[in-house]
């Protein structure tokens, strides 16, 4: 079975600072996907970043950047200069063919 | 474009009552599916298809229904609210990811369900 682990359930920082969220998941797949999504008090889903497996370097958008340890089947979630309206649940989430699953997420605030 | 569109935003049933959550997406995507949202659990898979009358279980299917008759829409059956049945429902929409690779999901606004 495919599992999304984030061991932090709720995270803050201060604004401007850089925070990191955990994910790490398992898969006996090969070839897979991995996203971050942000969701606001809005409800809404959004998408913050996608890693492809096949790909050694680190995706990054904008203030957003990941750090994708395949081995050690970890994939982290970086947040530079963080802003209020970065303040979100971030819930990590593998996709393999038609399959996603997601983590429990990590709320984070972040703090003025 | 609209993207992905859900009706209604909120809902209240009580216990063995049927409804239909509404799904439609005007990107002409392949994929579609439904999840649940409890707190602590993330989003778990109920149903997904794959294309016009094709459709297949995700990880929770019971109790709930789905037929895809036309690519936009992805209605979902309630055929006899639980109270478990409580939670925050998402459609969601992606190109087929097993012929485009390109698997990004889009995400509608969400129903919140309260079953008493």
């Amino acid at each position: 079975a495919q599992t999304v682990t984030q061991s932090q359930p709720e995270m803050s920082v201060q604004e401007a600072e850089t925070v990191t969220l955990s994910c790490t998941y398992d898969t006996s797949e090969s070839d897979y996907y991995l996203f971050w999504y942000k969701q606001p008090p809005s409800r809404q889903m959004i998408l913050v970043i996608r890693q492809e497996a096949y790909k050694q370097q680190n995706a990054t958008e904008n203030r957003f950047s990941v750090n994708f340890q395949k081995a050690a089947k970890s994939f982290s979630l970086k947040i530079s200069d963080s802003q209020l309206g970065d303040a979100a649940m971030y819930f990590c989430a593998l996709t393999y063919g038609q399959n996603f699953v997601f983590g429990p997420g990590t709320r984070l605030s972040v703090l003025p | 474009n609209a993207g992905v569109t859900q009706t209604p935003k909120f809902q209240v049933l009580k216990t063995g009552q049927s409804m239909t959550l509404q799904c439609a997406q005007d990107m002409n995507h392949e994929y579609m599916s439904w999840y649940r949202q409890d707190p602590g659990m993330g989003l778990r898979l109920i149903h997904y298809s794959v294309g016009a009358g094709i459709t297949d279980q995700g990880e929770v299917p019971n109790g709930y229904n789905v037929s895809r008759s036309t690519t936009e829409d992805f209605p979902l059956r309630l055929l006899s609210a639980a109270p478990s049945q409580t939670s925050v429902y998402f459609c969601a929409s992606s190109y087929n990811p097993t012929t485009t690779g390109n698997n990004e999901q889009f995400f509608g606004p969400g129903t919140r369900l309260t079953v008493l």
